[in-house]
């Protein structure tokens, strides 16, 4: 699977949008990109994941660029609760194996 | 959505005691289910691939012997630590796949958090 990178930390003011970067320049046609955030002593929770299109859930955004080689979580309006370690991760064939994850970026919503 | 349960939350045991942690999965089937571990203030690490109905496939560095892996049924997984040593205490968090097609991901567990004295 490619490796990605993302910041090791980011702040965020309470109702603001957060955006959070990852680059992923290897990926490989067939790697989708997931973003699963974990909060502190819980297991991981997935948010959202895509090929080349941008997607939307209930959660969030994410922005794939065209040539795929970077993407970017959007939390639209950020709370407390969403102070968590977020890791972009991607995986081959659209089928989520394991999940090898990096260091994430540790997002602080600040009041 | 899919849920998959881990129990239980937090043990302590004594050093030399083998404790067993289980992952369901309670709304789908999950041929494969994966094992993590967990140091403070660092990332999941893959520990093994839990395969129903046959033999775990385990990472390098894994001791297969101290981490026996149990997939009998389709919806549980069991993970025993035997002779847990103090550095064993982690967190340990199970997951599985659910979904289909484009809409396969990870679930994961809630963890569990071994403190061996």
């Amino acid at each position: 699977d490619a490796k990605t990178t993302q910041p090791p930390s980011m702040d965020c003011a309470e109702g603001r949008a957060a955006n959070l970067p990852c680059n992923h320049s290897t990926i490989s046609g067939n790697e989708y990109v997931y973003w699963y955030r974990q909060i502190h002593s819980q297991g991981p929770q997935y948010i959202i994941h895509g090929l080349k299109n941008n997607e939307t859930n209930e959660m969030a955004s994410l922005i794939i660029t065209e040539d795929r080689k970077s993407s970017t979580l959007i939390l639209p309006h950020a709370t407390l609760r969403d102070t968590a370690v977020y890791y972009c991760i991607v995986s081959s064939s659209g089928s989520a194996r394991q999940l090898t994850f990096g260091s994430g970026t540790q997002l602080t919503v600040l009041p | 959505g899919a849920v998959v349960s881990q129990h239980p939350s937090r043990v302590i045991c004594k050093s030399g005691t083998s404790v067993k942690i289980e992952c369901r999965s309670l709304d789908f089937q999950a041929t494969t289910m994966f094992w993590y571990r967990q140091f403070p203030k660092q990332s999941l690490m893959l520990m093994a691939t839990s395969n129903e109905g046959s033999k775990a496939t385990y990472e390098q560095g894994v001791e297969k012997d101290k981490f026996l892996i149990n997939h009998a049924s389709l919806t549980l997984s069991t993970l025993t630590v035997t002779s847990a040593h103090p550095e064993d205490s982690s967190f340990y968090i199970c997951s599985a796949r659910g979904g289909q097609g484009v809409r396969e991901k990870l679930f994961f567990g809630s963890g569990t958090q071994l403190s061996v004295l």
